[in-house]
């Protein structure tokens, strides 16, 4: 799977919208962008994912640049229970199954939630 | 289940004892990751199960370590002659298809303790 780029940290206040940025610019077309955060003490949860188009859901949007050389997690109002590791990822459609298509975790955003 | 379900939650084992760790996936999904991680680090990708294919192994760290896929559902990991380096969180999820289109659900895991 092709590398991510995130910050380290990144902090914000409570209730306001957080923009978590990723870039990823040897995306092949057929890589899909995934998110997911892990909460203190638990295991990863997934968020969102997206190929081309803007995605959303309940938890969160998805935002792709139109090269999608770089995307953006956004979170609409921030909440203390937001504050975790966010990760972005890349995932390869094509992959025949595998220890190489495994979700590759790197270091993701480390997200503080100020009240 | 509603969930990916792992079993023990804790384990303490002393050191050069076996252990064994369950995962039990969430209903028809084909797809079974085992990852572990370290305090403080991200997650390390172990072994991968497919349906009826044979796993694909390449993240095992050392031939202590062995996993099986009984029916293409539950999951036990197996460590032998456990090490200190071994204490960590170990960690399943499972997806729909090979590819996580839909996203891959983890388990809470299993937190290992060599002593």
């Amino acid at each position: 799977d092709a590398k991510t780029t995130q910050p380290n940290s990144m902090e914000s206040n409570e209730e306001e919208p957080v923009h978590l940025p990723c870039n990823h610019s040897t995306i092949s077309g057929t890589d899909y962008i995934h998110w997911y955060r892990q909460l203190p003490s638990q295991g990863p949860e997934y968020v969102i994912h997206g190929l081309t188009s803007n995605v959303n859901n309940r938890m969160a949007s998805l935002a792709i640049a139109e090269d999608r050389k770089s995307s953006t997690l956004i979170l609409h109002r921030a909440t203390l229970r937001d504050a975790a590791v966010y990760y972005c990822i890349l995932r390869d459609k094509s992959g025949s199954g595998g220890g190489a298509d495994g979700l590759t975790f790197g270091k993701g955003t480390h997200l503080i939630i100020q009240p | 289940g509603a969930g990916v379900s792992q079993s023990p939650s804790n384990k303490v084992t002393e050191k050069g004892k076996d252990v064994e760790l369950r995962c039990d996936p969430i209903s028809g999904h084909t797809a079974l990751y085992w990852y572990r991680q370290s305090l403080g680090q991200g997650l390390e990708f172990l072994i991968y199960f497919q349906g009826n294919s044979a796993p694909d192994k390449s993240g095992l760290p050392s031939d202590r370590f062995s996993a099986e896929r009984t029916g293409g559902s539950v999951s036990t990991l197996t460590i032998q002659r456990t090490q200190q380096e071994d204490s960590a969180v170990y960690l399943c999820a499972s997806s729909s298809n090979s590819w996580g289109a839909d996203g891959y659900t983890f388990g809470s895991g299993t937190r290992l303790t060599v002593v």
